[in-house]
């Protein structure tokens, strides 16, 4: 089955907008986290959200969680132009310690 | 900040060959994985390594990879003979102590390409 899917696939925005990106996923989990990979690069760790916690900030992002719905939102506000990425949801469940990323969501921010 | 390394960037293997892929983790991390991602596709799990030893692997690390702390500093991913479905970015990464909750540290990959 397939785990963290994200959507939308793509979102392009003007910069200072505030960009919105869905993940749902289909097992229980330990916690949950967004990576930025932007071209060429490796994924750099944003932010993490323990199964039960229900809403964390870091800086410009904001990231929501619904273990009902299955499912995370992250929210960047007043985007730049660097924030131009793709932005992976990544799932850890029961005891292992693999990340399972789902297909990412690519933002484009126009300055 | 300390950063995971992956060398060589890009290698260019003809199929069948051997091929080492490496990686240097943070220094004070306990915890080294190898990622894939195919172009296009998903960032897959490989592999995760603990203690010297694989702790979990995927379907896709069948017989053909291994991995190897051959000292300590170093994380190799080894496939024995490429195929051309192996072509991909390979990322390593690492995290501190307890795997669970820590946040993974990422190279910038190698990205291979099997002729």
């Amino acid at each position: 089955s397939q785990q963290g899917e994200e959507d939308p696939q793509a979102l392009s925005i003007q910069e200072g907008e505030n960009a919105t990106m869905n993940c749902s996923y289909k097992t229980s989990i330990n916690n949950l986290q967004w990576y930025r990979q932007n071209s060429g690069r490796g994924l750099v760790h944003l932010i993490l959200i323990r199964s039960n916690e229900r809403e964390k900030h870091s800086g410009r992002l904001r990231v929501t969680l619904d273990t009902s719905k299955k499912s995370s939102s992250l929210l960047i506000t007043a985007s730049r132009a660097a924030d131009t990425a793709s932005y992976f949801c990544a799932t850890e469940t029961g005891y292992g310690n693999k990340l399972v990323f789902g297909a990412g969501t690519i933002l484009r921010v126009k300055s | 900040e300390p950063e995971v390394t992956q060398t060589p960037s890009h290698q260019v293997t003809q199929m069948g060959q051997e091929v080492i892929l490496r990686c240097v983790p943070i220094s004070n991390h306990l915890y080294f994985y190898w990622y894939r991602q195919i172009l296009g596709q998903k960032v897959e799990f490989l592999v995760s390594f603990y203690n010297n030893e694989i702790s979990e692997k995927s379907e896709i690390f069948d017989d053909q990879f291994s991995v190897e702390r051959p000292d300590g500093s170093n994380f190799t991913l080894k496939i024995r003979s490429t195929k051309l479905e192996d072509s991909a970015m390979y990322f390593c990464a690492s995290s501190p102590n307890s795997p669970s909750g820590q946040p993974q540290h990422f190279g910038d990959g190698t990205r291979l390409s099997i002729l």
